[in-house]
């Protein structure tokens, strides 16, 4: 059973950047690719990207190239997400999820950190 | 990027019906469609995986089938704790596009 635990909810401003982590226990951490996924309120669901620990390179989607960075600790197998260039359409509740096989779809997902982006 | 539409965006029904959510690829992602339930304030919960094979511990009342670009998530017999929002997803390529979720609503 992988249990996926979030930092807390953050308060930004315009410009700055955001670095959320999400620990993992249970599974195989250093195998496991790990997905980031937003949603803004009262929206969709976005995929921004995910890494597989023991490669240590991450993928991200196109609308957040050279916004976002994925990394994983794999001694601490904690996963982060930082978002730069904040901005308030940012403004969203950000999942760390994992998927045992990526075809096959996220099996666990943390708690969910809430990003607000305001002046 | 491939593209996931879901329809419809509401759907509103009465304990004990069967209702179907419908989610269309804008290109061919084989079976390689996921269907998840979001309740208010939760994250998401993966149901089914692969188009068709049910999570461990999802009731067999939820179903899927499709292949290609046409996806149906079908509920056989609705219960209370089934009102919620539910999201496709494809996991056939990179970005892993999520449809833009059905809410399912208490008639």
């Amino acid at each position: 059973q992988v249990q996926l635990v979030q930092s807390g909810a953050e308060v930004k401003k315009p410009g700055s950047s955001v670095k959320v982590s999400c620990k993992a226990s249970g599974g195989t951490f250093s195998s496991d690719p790990i997905s980031w996924v937003r949603q803004a309120p009262g929206q969709g669901l976005e995929w921004m990207g995910g890494i597989i620990p023991i490669f240590g390179t991450a993928n991200y989607a196109q609308k957040f190239q050279g916004r976002v960075t994925i990394t994983a600790d794999e001694s601490t197998t904690t996963a982060y997400m930082e978002l730069s260039s904040l901005r308030s359409e940012d403004t969203a509740v950000y999942y760390c999820a994992r998927a045992a096989l990526l075809l096959h779809g996220f099996d666990s997902w943390g708690q969910g950190t809430l990003v607000t982006v305001s002046s | 990027d491939i593209q996931m539409t879901q329809s419809p965006p509401s759907l509103s029904a009465s304990v004990g019906d069967r209702v179907t959510i419908t989610c269309r690829a804008s290109q061919s992602i084989s079976s390689y469609l996921n269907w998840y339930q979001q309740k208010p304030g939760k994250a998401p919960k993966l149901l089914i995986y692969a188009a068709s094979t049910l999570q461990s511990g999802v009731p067999s009342r939820f179903s899927g089938s499709g292949s290609g670009t046409d996806f149906t998530l079908a509920i056989s017999s609705l219960q209370p704790e089934d009102f919620a929002t539910y999201h496709c997803q494809q996991s056939y390529s990179s970005p892993y596009t999520f449809g833009q979720g059905t809410k399912l609503e208490i008639k």
